[in-house]
């Protein structure tokens, strides 16, 4: 079974503070890995995609990779309250179009 | 920006109802699918859709269900017989290849 795990949580942090989110993935065909932002009741947005071995920064967020680990994370530094959220990590398989596989997801709550 | 678009918003239906869940995936978006949400749980994979025709589907997927692009810009989900336990979020998501963009969802609520 294909499985996508993340730290339970919830996570707290203080505002400007950097807060760490992780996944692990049991799939070793997976090749794609995506963060998901999920305020409550809405609907999942993309914020991060990662493809190869190492970091990517966008912005205030990074995701690295290490797929000899399987594990992936999520980086956001300086941390706001609108941060506040649940964070989704998902992993595909090879090729266009191949289902994301979703972990439970981790809330973060960022304190003013 | 484009987005995926969805409707209704929020469905109510009685137990053994067919309910469609309508979808405007992106417009150059090619890959197309579907994912639910049970209050408190994971998104789930339903089925993907690609080049008119269902490319994978999950165990969940069963002949109750049913997808269809009609026409050139919806895309539909169709549940025939709904259980109480089809109480969800419905999301809709494109994809251009890799990257999955979802729609706000269409909450449905089984009585």
């Amino acid at each position: 079974q294909k499985e996508v795990e993340q730290n339970s949580g919830p996570l707290s942090v203080p505002e400007g503070a950097i807060a760490s989110l992780n996944c692990t993935y049991s799939d070793r065909v997976s090749q794609s890995f995506f963060w998901y932002r999920q305020y409550s009741g809405k609907s999942p947005e993309l914020i991060m995609s990662i493809y190869s071995n190492g970091d990517k920064e966008d912005g205030r967020f990074t995701a690295q990779l290490n797929k000899a680990s399987q594990y992936v994370s999520l980086l956001i530094r300086d941390s706001q309250p609108s941060d506040s959220a649940t964070y989704l990590c998902a992993a595909s398989g090879m090729g266009s179009g191949s289902r994301l596989t979703f972990g439970e997801g981790t809330q973060l709550t960022v304190n003013p | 920006e484009p987005e995926v678009t969805q409707t209704p918003s929020h469905q109510v239906t009685q137990m053994g109802q067919e309910v469609i869940l309508r979808c405007v995936p992106i417009s150059n978006h090619l890959y197309f699918y579907w994912y639910r949400q049970i209050l408190g749980q994971k998104v789930e994979f339903l089925v993907s859709f690609y080049n008119n025709e269902i490319s994978e589907k999950s165990e969940i997927f069963d002949d109750q269900f049913s997808v269809e692009r009609p026409d050139g810009s919806n895309f539909t989900l169709k549940i025939r017989s709904t259980k109480l336990e089809d109480s969800a979020m419905y999301f809709c998501a494109s994809s251009e290849n890799y990257e999955q963009y979802f729609g706000p969802g269409t909450r449905l609520t089984v009585t």
